[in-house]
C-alpha cells in the first residue's frame, strides 16, 4: 500500500468547515483513497472513499487532486461530536484488506 | 442491521490462559478483518478472510494467535497461551467487496494480568 502523511493535529471552530489534508504521493493508479475516523473508545467509522473524482456523501466531501498525490476531507459544518482521530488510507482492489492505519490526524472541534 | 457484533466487550484473564474473541460480521459481507490497537503500535491488521478463507495472516504476531471462520456469520480469534503484552483492544471489521469501506465492531478490550 502507498504510504500516507497527515498532520498530527488540527483544531476547528464549531460550525466552520474542517479541512483535513492527506498526502499520498506514491499512490498507484488502481488504489483508492479511504477516510475513517475513530471517536475515543469506539471502533473506527468509515466516512468516504474515492478513486479520482471528488466524492460527497451525507457525512463529508472528498477532494482528490488531479495528480492524485493528495486529498482533502471536508466536514462542511463541524460539530463537537466530530472531534476524533481521522485516518487517511490508500488501498487497491488487488490488496484489499491490507489497509494500513497510520497515526491519523486528531481533530479537535472547539465551541 | 445490528452491525458487526463482537463479544465479549471486556476480558480480563491471567497470563497463560486461553482467550477466545468472537465476531459476527454483517450479513452478506464477504470480507472479515481482525485488527489490534495499542497506544504504542496503533491499529494493526492481524488477519483477513474472504469468503471464509484466510487470505493474509502475515500480521499475526506469533503462533500463539490463531483465527478461524467456520462460516460466513462467525469468526474467532484465539490466543493460547495469553501474555501481558497481548493486552489491547481487538477489533473485527467486515465489508462487501474488496473496495468497499469497512464496518468495524465496538471492539474487545483484553487485559492479561
Amino acid at each position: 500500500d502507498a504510504k500516507t502523511t497527515q498532520p498530527t493535529s488540527m483544531d476547528c471552530a464549531e460550525g466552520r468547515a474542517a479541512n483535513l489534508p492527506c498526502n499520498h504521493s506514491t499512490i498507484s493508479g488502481n488504489e483508492y483513497v479511504y477516510w475513517y475516523r475513530q471517536i475515543h473508545s469506539q471502533g473506527p467509522q468509515y466516512i468516504i472513499h474515492g478513486l479520482k473524482n471528488n466524492e460527497t456523501n451525507e457525512m463529508a466531501s472528498l477532494i482528490i487532486t488531479e495528480d492524485r498525490k493528495s486529498s482533502t476531507l471536508i466536514l462542511p459544518h463541524a460539530t463537537l461530536r466530530d472531534t476524533a482521530v481521522y485516518y487517511c488510507i490508500v488501498s487497491g482492489l488487488l490488496n484489499a484488506g491490507k489497509s494500513t492505519f497510520g497515526d491519523g490526524t486528531t481533530l479537535t472541534v472547539k465551541p | 442491521d445490528a452491525g458487526v457484533i463482537q463479544s465479549p466487550r471486556h476480558e480480563v484473564t491471567e497470563m497463560g490462559q486461553e482467550v477466545t474473541l468472537r465476531c459476527k460480521p454483517i450479513s452478506g459481507h464477504d470480507y472479515l478483518f481482525w485488527y489490534r490497537q495499542t497506544m504504542m503500535r496503533g491499529l494493526e491488521l492481524l488477519i483477513y478472510f474472504n469468503n471464509n478463507v484466510p487470505i493474509d495472516d502475515s500480521g499475526m504476531p506469533e503462533d500463539r494467535f490463531s483465527a478461524k471462520m467456520p462460516n460466513a456469520s462467525f469468526s474467532t480469534l484465539k490466543i493460547q497461551p495469553s501474555e501481558p503484552r497481548d493486552s489491547a483492544v481487538y477489533f473485527c471489521a467486515s465489508s462487501f467487496g474488496g473496495a468497499a469501506g469497512y464496518t468495524f465492531g465496538s471492539g474487545t478490550r483484553l487485559t492479561v494480568v
